[in-house]
């Protein structure tokens, strides 16, 4: 049973160019859920989601970012016009319904240059 | 709104000695406490959880006591190893799904042999 799988691994992109980060959650877990993390620092939360449906979307950035969870295929996290401070740490988890302790991806590594 | 507090690294040990890794912790309700661990270049693992006051969590060795009185939950190991070379995240959450995970600033473990 494969974990969280996340690609790429490493993204980098220019200044204004769009970033697209996938997520594929452990089989039979409809709950995905973003954090980033920029360095030195602890994860936040960004946005959690269900199948077809964004449950909160509280931590966020209300311009350039958007993420999505169709009924097929993988969650994705699209960053538009990308600036230098969009470089992070973004992580994927995802979980069964009602489950503490959901399962981390190995994140992908954004650089903006 | 709901916070957590590590202590602040890096932490460098001798392989053997004991370890503390302090975590306080705000929160309006009762909530969920976890500790994680990053290995470098790896996503987020669950160590361990405690869920009501006065649970311990443990997991390979390393023990945390859920204390609602002194608002802590502070993650120690008897003897460590140079594989717990790592980065540790206290965590919380606020609800019962553990659906939105609440992180502290991450404390680097170095253990030298």
């Amino acid at each position: 049973n494969a974990g969280v799988m996340q690609n790429p691994r490493h993204l980098v992109r220019r200044r204004g160019q769009e970033a697209r980060l996938r997520c594929s959650p452990m089989k039979g877990h409809s709950h995905v859920y973003w954090y980033r993390q920029l360095p030195e620092e602890g994860l936040k939360f960004m946005v959690y989601l269900q199948k077809e449906n964004i449950i909160d979307e509280s931590g966020m950035p209300k311009e350039r970012f958007s993420a999505e969870f169709p009924k097929e295929g993988p969650s994705i996290l699209r960053i538009q016009q990308v600036v230098r401070g969009d470089s992070a740490a973004y992580f994927c988890a995802s979980s069964p319904a009602g489950n503490y302790g959901y399962t981390f991806g190995s994140g992908t590594r954004l650089t903006v240059v | 709104g709901d916070s957590v507090t590590q202590m602040e690294g890096p932490v460098t040990l001798s392989e053997e000695a004991f370890l503390t890794i302090n975590c306080t912790y705000t929160a309006t309700g009762y909530p969920s406490l976890f500790w994680y661990v990053q290995y470098p270049g790896e996503g987020l693992q669950l160590l361990l959880k405690a869920t009501k006051a006065d649970d311990k969590g443990s997991n390979k060795g390393f023990e945390a006591t859920y204390r609602k009185e002194t608002t802590s939950f502070h993650l120690e190991k008897g003897s460590v190893q140079v594989s717990d070379s790592a980065v540790y995240f206290c965590a919380l959450s606020e609800d019962q799904g553990a659906q939105k995970l609440v992180f502290g600033q991450g404390t680097r473990l170095t253990i030298n042999p």
